[in-house]
This record gives C-alpha cells, sequence and structure tokens, in this order.
C-alpha cells in the first residue's frame, strides 16, 4: 500500500520560494505513476500545480509554470515542489498525490487515487 | 471563480436521496472522464468516482455518478449522517492543459 508524506517548512517570506518534500513508501516512485501536487486555499478551493513522472517529464498548470518547479529524487524515493516569488496567495494546504499512468494519459487526468496528509504553508513576514 | 460549477451547499434528511451537479463546458466536461472527491475536515480528499462512474472498491454502492454533455451528477441515496461532507468535482481542461476543480459542495444531513 503506497503511502506519501508531505515535509517542508510551515513558513515562508513573501518572495522567497517554497520548498516542499514527497516521501514515497511502501512502492517505487519508478513505477507507473504520475506523482503530483495540489493545494486547497483557506477558502477550500482546490487547485492542481503540476506533475512528475519517473522519466522525468513535468507538466505544469499554466498559471504557475513560471514559478514551478517539480522534480523527483530516485535514490531517496521522493518529489518535490519548488514555488518562486510567493505571495500571500500562495498560502494554503499543500498535498502531493498520485495518479496511475495508463496508455492515453487523458484517462486519469484528474484521478488522484492517494494523498499524502498535507503540509500547511504559510506565506508571511 | 472554479472552472466547474458546482452549489456551495446541498442538505437531506436520514434516507433521503441528494444530488450534486458540476457543471463544465465542452472543453472539460464534455470531452474527458469526471471525478468526485469527498473531504471530511482536516483530512485529505478521497476519490469517490472515477472515469464518471466508476466506484473506487471499498465506496458503498449508495454513491453513484453521472455525466451528459457538459455536466456530470453525483447521487447519494440512502443519506446518513457520515455522509456529511465537501464534495469536490475534477476532471481535465483541454484549452487550459490542467487539472481542473469545481467549487466544492459542502453537504448536510439535517
Amino acid at each position: 500500500q503506497v503511502q506519501l508524506q508531505e515535509s517542508g517548512p510551515g513558513l515562508v517570506k513573501p518572495s522567497g520560494t517554497l520548498s516542499l518534500t514527497c516521501s514515497v513508501s511502501g512502492g517505487s516512485i519508478r513505477s507507473s505513476t504520475w506523482w503530483s501536487w495540489v493545494r486547497q486555499s483557506p477558502g477550500k478551493r482546490l487547485e492542481w500545480i503540476g506533475e512528475v513522472y519517473h522519466s522525468g517529464t513535468t507538466n505544469y498548470n499554466l498559471s504557475l509554470k513560471s514559478r514551478i518547479t517539480i522534480s523527483l529524487d530516485k535514490s531517496k524515493n521522493q518529489f518535490s515542489l519548488n514555488l518562486s516569488s510567493v505571495t500571500a496567495a500562495d498560502t494554503a494546504m499543500y498535498y502531493c498525490a498520485s495518479r496511475p499512468s495508463v496508455v492515453n494519459y487523458y484517462d486519469t487526468a484528474g484521478h488522484f487515487d492517494i494523498w499524502g496528509q498535507g503540509a500547511l504553508v504559510t506565506v508571511s513576514s | 471563480q472554479s472552472v466547474l460549477t458546482q452549489p456551495p451547499s446541498a442538505s437531506g434528511t436520514p434516507g433521503q436521496r441528494v444530488t450534486v451537479s458540476c457543471s463544465g463546458s465542452s472543453s472539460n466536461i464534455g470531452s474527458n472522464y469526471v471525478y468526485w472527491y469527498q473531504q471530511f475536515p482536516g483530512t485529505a480528499p478521497k476519490v469517490l468516482i472515477y472515469r464518471n462512474s466508476q466506484r473506487p472498491s471499498g465506496v458503498p454502492d449508495r454513491f453513484s455518478g453521472s455525466r451528459s454533455g457538459t455536466s456530470a451528477s453525483l447521487a447519494i441515496s440512502g443519506l446518513r449522517s457520515e455522509d456529511e461532507a465537501e464534495y469536490y468535482c475534477a476532471t481535465w481542461d483541454d484549452s487550459l492543459s490542467a487539472v481542473v476543480f469545481g467549487g466544492g459542495t459542502k453537504l448536510t444531513v439535517l
């Protein structure tokens, strides 16, 4: 049973970089899975941030693309999120999640079957 | 403003059937699978329905999903107090090249 666990600073200063890591246990990051980040604002709105495949291929939400980097560390079975130039609007609960990879990419786009417990990140000076 | 439109709230009494709607467009619901998530306070969302109408193992058959045109619905029959939660729809949007979510519907069991 794959489990995900987020870790990282809970407080980031405005204009700084938000960095979070998701540790994968009970399975390999090399599996046929898209490893994703989703955030939820204080108002409860959910927003897909982006994802990475074990090949290193990434897909990002275009609204955040200029500020996002998602990468993976196969040796540690982890993947990470970096979000630069943060503002108060980036304050949210950040979840890592996974979705199965199938032949047709779009057939599982939106199907997040495993989630981490979430990491609350506040942007404040 | 969410790309997918859901009513902010819904309610029902125990045993009733309740539906939650999710309205989109041809670039999202009209051409891609719809997913439904259930979220309790302080916990991560959990997938309730995938590929419009499929239930993961462990999800009671009281929950059902459907899609018609550019709209989708989640139906909960035999409503129970433990169904009180927030419900979100999600799908891929071809124009935005992104997964999009509805704004969420808070279900209250009266």
